[in-house]
């Protein structure tokens, strides 16, 4: 059964601080692996998605990398703003259609 | 583009009553999912659509929970009857369903259910 991890479950920086979050999946069986952004009753927006293929994915300020042999993914935010504020979800798609989500990351960046 | 629409926003009922969910997919998506998203946890998936046909729907618990999808566009949650760890968010998404190596799910803003 897959089951995935995020590390740290809160963070809180100061403005202008580059910051990584940290994922962590159990099965290394996957054919992508996604970040989305939830921001307080919101539903989630997707911000990155990396097949297995690929090594990284940028969008601006933001960067993800996998490493699926050893089931890992991080996050990059450079230059961290205060709308950056949110919980970021990591998701992997395992080929049953249906994403297996961690518990998220709260990131608060103070001004 | 319209979003996913999903009604209504919050419901607060007792325990043991009934409640249904409503949501609206993005124009053209084939594929339709339901999350359950309890506080401080990722959603976990309760069942997928595709058009009007379940794909998966191994974590609906159905003695109380039910969906359906008419005409392969709209679908409906229901829960009946309710109970109390049944307090959660609940998703809906949905994705153009082509090529699910690279589909991106787009969500709809939850309905909060709380249950008394």
């Amino acid at each position: 059964k897959q089951e995935v991890t995020q590390i740290p479950a809160a963070l809180s920086v100061p403005e202008g601080e580059n910051l990584v979050l940290n994922c962590s999946f159990t099965d290394s069986a996957i054919y992508n692996l996604q970040w989305f952004r939830q921001d307080p009753g919101k539903g989630l927006t997707s911000l990155l998605l990396i097949q297995s293929s690929q090594r990284e994915q940028t969008s601006g300020r933001l960067n993800a990398s996998l490493d699926k042999s050893s089931g890992r993914s991080t996050l990059y935010i450079a230059a961290s703003q205060p709308g950056d504020s949110a919980t970021y979800l990591c998701a992997v798609f395992t080929g049953r259609r249906a994403l297996t989500f961690g518990s998220g990351t709260r990131l608060q960046v103070q001004p | 583009e319209a979003g996913v629409a999903q009604s209504p926003r919050y419901k607060i009922i007792e325990k043991r009553q009934s409640v249904a969910f409503w949501c609206n997919p993005i124009s053209g998506h084939a594929t339709l999912y339901w999350y359950q998203q309890i506080l401080g946890q990722g959603p976990k998936l309760l069942i997928q659509f595709q058009n009007n046909g379940v794909v998966d729907d191994s974590q609906l618990p159905k003695d109380r929970f039910s969906a359906e999808r008419l005409k392969g566009v709209d679908s409906t949650l229901k829960i009946q009857p309710a109970k109390l760890e049944d307090s959660a968010v609940y998703l809906c998404a949905s994705s153009l369903g082509r090529d699910w190596r690279t589909d991106t799910q787009y969500f709809g803003p939850g309905t909060r259910l709380t249950v008394l």
